[in-house]
């Protein structure tokens, strides 16, 4: 079992560049989310999949982000005409149910110029 | 609205040195708290799971404890290892995990 991991780990972009950041969730997980952690804080919820479903949605979720899972096995995440208030750890875990922990990825640091 | 509060934030201990991390939450019908570990610059690591009031796991120097508004996370005799944030989440219903802004720990030798 290899865990979840995300690519890449850092990102730098100039304002207003589009990027895309990358998650495989442990084999056989079914749930996948996507949160984001800036310095200090814990973790908000962006939003998360149940195989390809998009099932929730969090308010911070703007119009300019967009996740996809579309086989139900990896995700991605795009942030268009990124902004520095993008800078972040955006970050990524999966879960089976009935089980409900949820097991984090390393995370990719994104800093927006 | 679901919330999580961890206190204190900051914490500084000699090695040796036992103490407790808090987590007060309000949630409707708990489906679940989460203690996790996280080194700077990575992500989160799972520590342990709590379902109902009462209910206490431990790992090597970590002792994890539920009531039905707190949770404890007691450190026994801490080393420089144990050095991190710890941050603590509730699940209630389908809902995502809340977090808690994380207590940074400091272990010094």
């Amino acid at each position: 079992d290899t865990g979840v991991s995300q690519d890449p780990r850092h990102k730098i972009t100039k304002r207003g560049q589009n990027v895309t950041f990358r998650c495989d969730p442990i084999s056989e997980h079914n749930r996948l989310y996507w949160y984001r952690q800036t310095l200090g804080q814990g973790p908000e919820f962006l939003t998360y999949f149940q195989n390809e479903a998009q099932l929730e949605k969090s308010r911070l979720l703007s119009d300019r982000f967009s996740a996809e899972r579309p086989k139900g096995s990896f995700s991605t995440l795009e942030i268009q005409r990124t902004e520095q208030g993008d800078s972040a750890m955006y970050l990524c875990a999966s879960s089976l149910p009935p089980m409900e922990t949820q097991y984090f990825g390393p995370g990719t640091r994104l800093l927006v110029l | 609205e679901d919330q999580v509060t961890q206190s204190p934030e900051a914490l500084r201990l000699q090695e040796g040195e036992s103490s407790s991390l808090n987590c007060s939450y309000t949630v409707s019908g708990l489906r679940g708290l989460f203690w996790y570990r996280q080194d700077p610059g990575k992500g989160p690591e799972f520590l342990f799971t709590l379902y109902s009031a009462g209910e206490e796991k431990e790992k090597e120097r970590l002792k994890a404890t539920l009531t039905k508004k707190e949770s404890f996370l007691h450190i026994t005799a801490p080393k420089p290892e144990d050095s991190a944030t710890y941050l603590c989440a509730a699940r209630s219903g389908n809902t995502p995990l809340v977090f808690g802004k994380g207590t940074r720990l400091s272990v010094i030798a």
